[in-house]
């Protein structure tokens, strides 16, 4: 089966600078990758995906790398904000390929800005 | 529009106990999962079920069953909880959009159970 590893564990910027976090996957046949965040106390929320297909996906200051042949993809923040400080999980599946997305997440990253 | 709802928000079993946590949603997706939170370890898949009907395997499922009990509802049982069995359980719906569409799954607000 699919396995996920996410590094690093934590991450602690000053505000304004950018954080990269870095995610492997296993399995060859995923094609899709969308990021997490999770706030304190609160539920996962979807923040960017990308599909096998795209190398890079920008939504304002978040943007998502993927390298096929070397089966990991990143999560890159510019300007980081106090506000962005969270635990941000990668994930990985197959996609509805198989009639369901049987999505498997790394172990997290909790990233902190510093004001 | 409620989304994903989850029971009960916080529980404390004896080892051996049994309970059942419930999970609604009311997005009319097709797919629904259990997920355990533990720190250190993400979120990791116990069951997952694609359609009314069906329930599949996850990553750590001993220990555990599920029932679809139809499209809306996707209720985690455990039958004689454990100390390891502590964690935040969330449940998760998604839909099926069309390959170029994100395939976002929507959280419930989780369950923290504890077993002593």
């Amino acid at each position: 089966g699919e396995n996920v590893e996410q590094h690093p564990s934590t991450l602690s910027v000053q505000e304004g600078d950018s954080a990269v976090i870095k995610c492997t996957y296993s399995d060859s046949a995923s094609n899709y990758f969308p990021w997490y965040k999770q706030e304190l106390g609160k539920r996962p929320q979807l923040i960017i995906d990308i599909r096998s297909n795209v190398g890079e996906k920008k939504d304002q200051r978040i943007a998502v790398t993927l390298n096929k042949t070397a089966k990991h993809f990143s999560l890159h923040i510019t300007e980081t904000q106090p506000e962005d400080s969270a635990v941000y999980f990668c994930a990985a599946s197959r996609g509805y390929g198989g009639a369901t997305n049987k999505l498997i997440f790394g172990t997290g990253t909790l990233l902190a800005v510093q004001p | 529009n409620a989304g994903v709802t989850q029971t009960p928000k916080f529980q404390v079993l004896k080892t051996g106990q049994s309970m059942t946590l419930q999970c609604a949603q009311d997005m009319n997706h097709n797919s629904m999962y259990w997920y355990r939170q533990d720190p250190g370890m993400g979120l990791r898949l116990i069951y997952y079920s694609a359609s009314e009907g069906t329930t599949d395997k996850g990553e750590v499922p001993n220990g555990y069953n599920v029932s679809r009990l139809n499209k809306r509802e996707f209720s985690l049982r455990l039958e004689s909880a454990a100390p390891s069995q502590t964690s935040v359980y969330f449940c998760a719906s998604s839909d099926n959009p069309p390959q170029d569409r994100s395939e976002k799954l929507f959280f419930g607000s989780g369950t923290q159970l504890s077993v002593l």
